[in-house]
């Protein structure tokens, strides 16, 4: 039973496409947060969410935004894709406040823009 | 700025001892957590320090001195399984979690 799932594992799509990555935690954990991880493999916190605050990365584009339906969910919508978006992303999850507790990392989502 | 340093690549030996360094430059330090990444996987956590000294688990081991902005992750009678990524991170004053770039990890025979 995964703890922390998020699909799809692979997304090859166009530049200018939308598209959106699901994360749900089984965990009951307050916090969840999603990372992008590049080529040099260096992980880059992009939001940071409970059900109290959102804490947005500032280098952030806006054309990347989390929507959580509940606790639970945590998902990533992308609009207009750019070839630099093409990365592993990762969801993850802790409980208590953020950062105060380990991380529990979903299987990540490689996506690949053309 | 806040900055974590780590070697970017180290090789040891199959039932070998290695050392991989942690310097961190932070404003302010709330915890130092190390996660283990195998090539294609997610990271998952190994340990977390927020007291001067070393903590046991198993074949693994992390130090901290605070004092000196210095961690270690010390992993004992090497396998195979442990060629790998090795990530520090540091938890600043906002609790704000700073990643180091990580160091790879490869195992010989």
């Amino acid at each position: 039973d995964t703890a922390v799932s998020q699909t799809p594992k692979y997304l090859v799509t166009q530049m200018g496409n939308d598209k959106s990555i699901k994360c749900e935690q089984n965990l009951g954990h307050d916090t969840m947060y999603w990372y992008k991880q590049d080529s040099k493999k260096f992980l880059k916190i992009m939001f940071s969410y409970n059900n109290k605050e959102l804490i947005i990365n500032e280098t952030v584009p806006n054309r990347f935004s989390p929507k959580s339906p509940d606790k639970a969910h945590l998902n990533l919508h992308i609009n207009s894709l750019e070839l630099g978006d093409s990365a592993v992303y990762f969801c993850a999850s802790s409980q208590g406040e953020w950062n105060t507790g380990e991380l529990f990392f979903g299987e990540g989502s490689r996506l690949t823009v053309l | 700025g806040q900055n974590i340093d780590q070697p970017t690549e180290m090789t040891a030996t199959e039932g070998a001892i290695v050392q991989i360094n942690c310097t961190y430059q932070t404003s302010g330090f709330n915890g130092l957590f190390w996660y283990q990444q195998h090539a294609g996987e997610a990271p998952t956590f190994l340990s977390y320090n927020v007291l001067d000294g070393l903590e046991e688990k198993g074949r693994f081991s992390s130090f901290l001195s605070r004092s000196k902005g210095y961690s270690y992750l010390l992993l004992k009678e090497l396998q195979m399984k442990d060629s790998a990524s090795y990530l520090c991170a540091v938890v600043d004053s906002n609790y704000q979690l700073i990643w180091g770039a990580g160091t790879k990890l490869i195992i010989k025979p």
